[in-house]
């Protein structure tokens, strides 16, 4: 198993511009999310799913939308980017019941210019 | 709203010593707290805690949670270079909203 991978590992965008951080995971998760982590911040929940089709939003979901299309992928995109989404970014996964641990992808680290 | 808070920010100790690393945490509905050790990537999984004073140890590494006080804490004992790293503590409470990280505890341990 890859476990959750992510694409891509660094990103350099101008303001405005759109992109999309992918994640997937082959271990049949029905629990995805995606965290934000910035110095001094802890990680912070951006996004997350229960399931295919179901998505919600976490604590800062402003900026960013998700789609869960299928069980294993679990894209993040940035509609018009802002300096203020310089961070990086981990998605994670745990299995379908709640005293699971999740599993974070390597990340992703985006600076937008 | 949720909070999770550790405690020190930073920490530098000298290799062989011993350590303690604190959460504690203000959340609706506690499921679960977990402790992860996260080296310039991605966290990796340490410990999970659901239940007050049951311990659990790994190595040198144990960790032990409270419910009543809530709070919980992190022992590393005979440190090594290795452990040096930031110790993020989370809590998983009701519903599917995530997980709530405090800060993080910068750990350094010299030779």
């Amino acid at each position: 198993n890859a476990g959750v991978t992510q694409t891509p590992k660094f990103q350099v965008l101008k303001t405005g511009q759109s992109m999309t951080l992918q994640c997937a995971q082959d271990m049949n998760h029905e629990y995805m999310s995606w965290y934000r982590q910035d110095p001094g911040m802890g990680l912070r929940l951006i996004h997350y799913s229960v399931g295919a089709g179901i998505t919600d939003q976490g604590e800062v979901p402003n900026g960013y939308n998700v789609s869960r299309s299928t069980t294993e992928d679990f894209p993040l995109r940035l509609l018009s980017a802002a300096p203020s989404q310089t961070s990086v970014y981990f998605c994670a996964s745990k299995g379908g019941t709640s005293y699971n641990e999740q599993f974070f992808g390597p990340g992703t680290r985006l600076t937008v210019l | 709203e949720d909070k999770v808070v550790q405690s020190p920010l930073s920490l530098v100790v000298h290799e062989g010593d011993t350590v303690t690393l604190n959460c504690s945490y203000e959340v609706t509905n506690f499921r679960s707290l977990l402790w992860y050790k996260q080296e310039k990537k991605a966290p990796t999984f340490l410990f999970m805690l659901t239940s007050s004073g049951i311990e659990k140890k790994s190595g040198r590494l144990s960790s032990i949670l409270d419910k009543k006080e809530l709070f919980s804490i992190l022992n590393i004992t005979a440190t090594q270079t290795g452990d040096s790293a930031v110790y993020l503590c989370a809590v998983e409470a009701g519903g599917a909203d995530g997980l709530t990280f405090g800060k993080g505890t910068h750990l350094i341990i010299q030779p």
